[in-house]
């Protein structure tokens, strides 16, 4: 079994503050790299991919991969109480075509 | 608009009882696949499919039934429903099967309840 690891949270920030989210997986053929944002009883929205590593800029999320330590993580800037979410890191090996996810981490954003 | 629908929303079904929940998407994806979303549990993938008359199981499929005649479409069939089947289900697609571009698109869930 191909395992995907979160934090459960939830993990509490002020609004204004970098929220940090993290995640490790087990499989090292894995290639391809997600963050989802999930509202309660609603779908997961995809927020950022990554394929490389490196960090990967867009608005105020960064996605940050280190396949050699096998973890990614997502870091939302300026966070908002709108940010206030579940977040799943979901993790494709290519041995595979299958999308595993991870149990999430929930985020409060506080006012 | 680009999307992937469901049918039906909400579904409150007695135990043995048939049903499908249907799974469209407009994206002309090849891959699609069904998850199903538990407390505790977290998303678990149920079945997914390549292409037409390609399918292959997740990790959870027992009870459950899928085809994929149209690439567009791509139903969950409960053929005698059980309690244990209460769940949040979702549907989702991605044009491509593995790799880069594997960016995959959900549905808005359906929500099951077997008595």
């Amino acid at each position: 079994q191909k395992e995907v690891e979160q934090n459960s949270g939830p993990l509490s920030v002020p609004e204004g503050a970098i929220a940090s989210l993290n995640c490790t997986y087990s499989d090292r053929g894995s290639q391809s790299f997600f963050w989802y944002r999930q509202y309660s009883g609603k779908s997961p929205e995809l927020i950022m991919s990554i394929y490389s590593n490196g960090d990967k800029e867009d608005g105020r999320f960064t996605a940050q991969l280190n396949k050699a330590s096998q973890y990614v993580s997502l870091l939302i800037r300026d966070s908002q109480p709108s940010d206030s979410a579940t977040y799943l890191c979901a993790v494709n090996s290519n041995s595979g075509y299958a999308l595993n996810f991870g149990k999430g981490t929930s985020l409060l954003v506080t006012p | 608009e680009a999307q992937v629908t469901q049918n039906p929303r909400y579904l409150i079904t007695v135990t043995g009882k048939k049903l499908t929940v249907t799974c469209s998407q407009n994206m002309n994806h090849e891959y699609m696949s069904w998850y199903r979303q538990d407390p505790g549990l977290g998303l678990r993938q149920i079945y997914y499919s390549m292409n037409v008359e390609v399918t292959d199981k997740g990790d959870v499929p027992e009870g459950y039934k899928v085809s994929r005649k149209e690439k567009r479409n791509f139903p969950l069939i409960l053929e005698s429903p059980s309690p244990n089947q209460t769940s949040l289900y979702f549907c989702a697609s991605s044009s491509a099967l593995a790799g880069v571009g594997y960016e995959q698109y959900f549905g808005p869930g359906t929500r099951l309840t077997v008595t």
